[in-house]
């Protein structure tokens, strides 16, 4: 079985400050993917990134990066210079290849992030 | 446009009063879900289908009924519920069910209030 732990419930920080969100994750396969997804106030959720495990290559999009370590089994999300329109409920998500999971995104429990103007 | 459309938005009902909540996917996906949404949990699976006429239990099924009869629609049926079942409900479609690592695609979310 899958299992996702995001241990920050939540988080608060001033506009401009740097923020990492942590995610760990348990699998025994050894093909799997991992994901981030946003959820604004609106309450629709964002995807926001997939990596594969046998790709460790850090990846950076504007303000958000995100460290992929399998050592530690981490999928962690940085945003750097936040903004008040960062505010959301973020989630980290696992799925495996195959199997008897057919898919299924196991979820983290999710962390509330607050930036405050 | 591509997207997941799910009905009703939002719904307030009384415990016992049958309900369906409709999901429809507009991108030939084979592969469609239910999650719900509680605070503290994240998003768990209800139900999945692979493809038409298969369907399968997610992580917590109790209480709920699925079809699929057209690829396009999965809808999430609620016989009789319960105060336990308020919560946000979320349709979700990819591209295959047998690969991880195809995007999941979601609706805008249902939110449910069982009184």
């Amino acid at each position: 079985a899958q299992k996702v732990t995001q241990a920050q419930t939540e988080i608060s920080v001033v506009e401009k400050e740097d923020v990492t969100l942590d995610c760990v994750y348990e699998t025994r396969d050894t093909t799997y993917y991992l994901f981030w997804y946003k959820q604004p106030p609106s309450g629709e959720l964002v995807f926001l990134i997939r990596r594969n495990s046998f790709d460790e290559q850090n990846e950076i999009s504007g303000r958000y990066s995100w460290n992929f370590q399998k050592s530690t089994s981490s999928f962690n999300f940085t945003i750097t210079a936040s903004q008040v329109v960062d505010s959301a409920v973020y989630f980290c998500a696992l799925s495996v290849a195959g199997g008897t999971s057919y898919g299924k995104l196991t979820f983290g429990q999710g962390t509330i992030l607050t930036v405050h103007p | 446009e591509a997207q997941v459309t799910q009905n009703p938005r939002y719904l307030i009902t009384v415990t016992g009063k049958k309900l369906t909540v409709t999901c429809s996917q507009n991108m030939n996906h084979e592969y469609m879900s239910w999650y719900r949404q509680d605070p503290g949990l994240g998003l768990r699976q209800i139900y999945y289908s692979m493809n038409v006429e298969v369907t399968d239990k997610g992580d917590v099924p109790e209480g709920y009924k699925v079809s699929r009869k057209e690829k396009r629609n999965f809808p999430l049926i609620l016989e009789s519920p319960s105060p336990n079942q308020t919560s946000l409900y979320f349709c979700a479609s990819k591209l295959s069910g047998t690969s991880g690592r195809n995007e999941q695609f979601f609706g805008p979310g249902t939110r449910l209030t069982v009184l």
